[in-house]
């Protein structure tokens, strides 16, 4: 059962433009990842955000999450066409075992 | 860098056949998981490992599924038989102190059931 939203479901913008993700989740989390996924490819880790924090970055990557609205977003500055991907959140749960669950996704595509 | 292998990288099966997939962690990486992803959707759960033991297979067809990783270091994924349904990618994913840091996937095996 998939745990997270993302939203857009698809989003394309010009290079040097920045890209906007959302991804909403339904329990209490002990954290929250972001994946990125070429086609066809494995997904890639991008950064992860605990459940104490509020905001992270990692190069021209910006995180925030608000866990009192259940959301979080992923923020890309000054894409490049590099950039252009399949972006999944996924969160951890606080009990059980310690499996990520996986939204369905945002498509972005960078255009040149 | 160290990598998760997976092979083979793709595989293309007849209904009814057996079918498996293999998956090399990253060393000393002591959970690993198997997520199966349809076409335009996110990755769900198969079953994870804590070294040779099932931590979760709730997702798991077991009538046609089965998962091993006998040593507690690489781990196979067999469907008997398959299905059209099964058609999807196959990723393996292994982690650190129970994926805290992340997980780090495979390239995935791209199965197909004609």
């Amino acid at each position: 059962s998939q745990q997270g939203e993302e939203d857009p479901q698809a989003l394309s913008i010009q290079e040097g433009e920045n890209a906007t993700m959302n991804c909403s989740y339904k329990t209490s989390i002990n954290n929250l990842q972001w994946y990125r996924q070429n086609s066809g490819r494995g997904l890639v880790h991008l950064i992860l955000i605990r459940s104490n924090e509020r905001e992270k970055h990692s190069g021209r990557l910006r995180v925030t999450l608000d866990t009192s609205k259940k959301s979080s977003s992923l923020l890309i500055t000054a894409s490049r066409a590099a950039d252009t991907a399949s972006y999944f959140c996924a969160t951890g749960p606080i009990q059980g075992a310690q499996k990520l669950v996986f939204g369905q996704g945002t498509r972005l595509t960078i255009n040149p | 860098e160290a990598e998760v292998a997976q092979s083979p990288r793709y595989k293309i099966t007849e209904k009814s056949q057996a079918v498996a997939f293999w998956c090399d962690p990253i060393s000393g990486h002591a959970t690993l998981y198997w997520y199966r992803q349809i076409l335009g959707q996110g990755p769900e759960l198969l079953v994870q490992f804590q070294d040779e033991s099932v931590v979760d297979d709730s997702q798991l067809p077991k009538d046609r599924f089965s998962a091993e990783r006998l040593k507690g270091v690489d781990s196979t994924l067999k469907i008997q038989p398959a299905e059209l349904g099964d058609s999807a990618m196959y990723l393996c994913a292994s982690s650190y102190a129970g994926g805290s840091y992340g997980y780090t996937f495979g390239s995935g095996t791209r199965l197909t059931v004609v």
